[in-house]
């Protein structure tokens, strides 16, 4: 079946503009999550939605960064006011449950943005 | 706060050779561990699952040991193949918040013919 998809894949734009990155998730998978992966780096947890909701947004780094998931299914990530800092790849990735104890996280191929 | 590291950063190799990438965490109270592939410019795909109440886990090549008290996984390639380089991610779950994972830096691995 289809996996997780993310649009755009890349995404180029000037400090101080406002974006926003797509993910579309599993068919049927409730938990969804987005990390951020800096050059050479692992990816970081920015925000955990169950359902519609979002659960954990500890990883958020400041107020410029956004999440919603409306219908508990595409969710969008948006970032204000973009700065260089904020150039990485966008990784979304969702689960069936969300209890990792049996889940496994399924990523999506990326959005990288280019903050010029 | 959980900390992975993963030793070596980066990792060449002559095909057929077996190989053993490492993964230490320094949370106890990790409740799992995943491994993961990540090929240039593609997302991440999931190899293998440890729970906690488990030691490894095998997948045709792969096998992923974990253990806890060392606060250690290992991931086992055998027989590798050019097909195998790219780079590989450990990711720990913590107790209490089963859902976020905390990712090493990752190990490239480049296996050549």
């Amino acid at each position: 079946g289809a996996g997780v998809s993310q649009t755009p894949s890349n995404k180029v734009t000037e400090k101080g503009k406002y974006v926003e990155l797509r993910c579309d998730p599993i068919s049927g998978h409730t938990a969804l999550y987005w990390y951020r992966q800096s050059l050479g780096q692992g990816p970081e947890f920015l925000i955990y939605f169950q359902g519609t909701g979002a659960a954990d947004d500890s990883g958020l780094p400041n107020d410029r960064f956004f999440a919603v998931r409306p219908e508990g299914s595409v969710s969008t990530l948006k970032i204000q006011r973009t700065e260089r800092g904020d150039s990485a790849v966008y990784l979304c990735a969702s689960s069936l449950r969300g209890s990792v104890n049996t889940d496994t996280q399924y990523f999506g191929p990326g959005t990288r943005l280019t903050v010029l | 706060k959980q900390e992975v590291t993963q030793i070596p950063a980066a990792l060449s190799v002559p095909e057929g050779e077996n190989l053993v990438l490492n993964c230490s965490f320094t949370d106890s109270a990790i409740y799992n561990l995943q491994w993961f592939r990540q090929d240039p410019g593609k997302g991440l795909t999931s190899l293998l699952l440890i729970q906690s109440s488990q030691r490894e886990q095998t997948s045709g090549r792969l096998n992923a040991s974990l253990d806890k008290s060392s606060g250690r996984s290992t991931l086992y390639i055998a027989a590798s193949q050019p097909g195998d380089s790219a780079t590989y991610l450990c990711a720990g779950v913590r107790g209490g918040s089963n859902y976020k994972l905390t990712f090493g830096k990752g190990t490239l691995l480049t296996v050549n013919p």
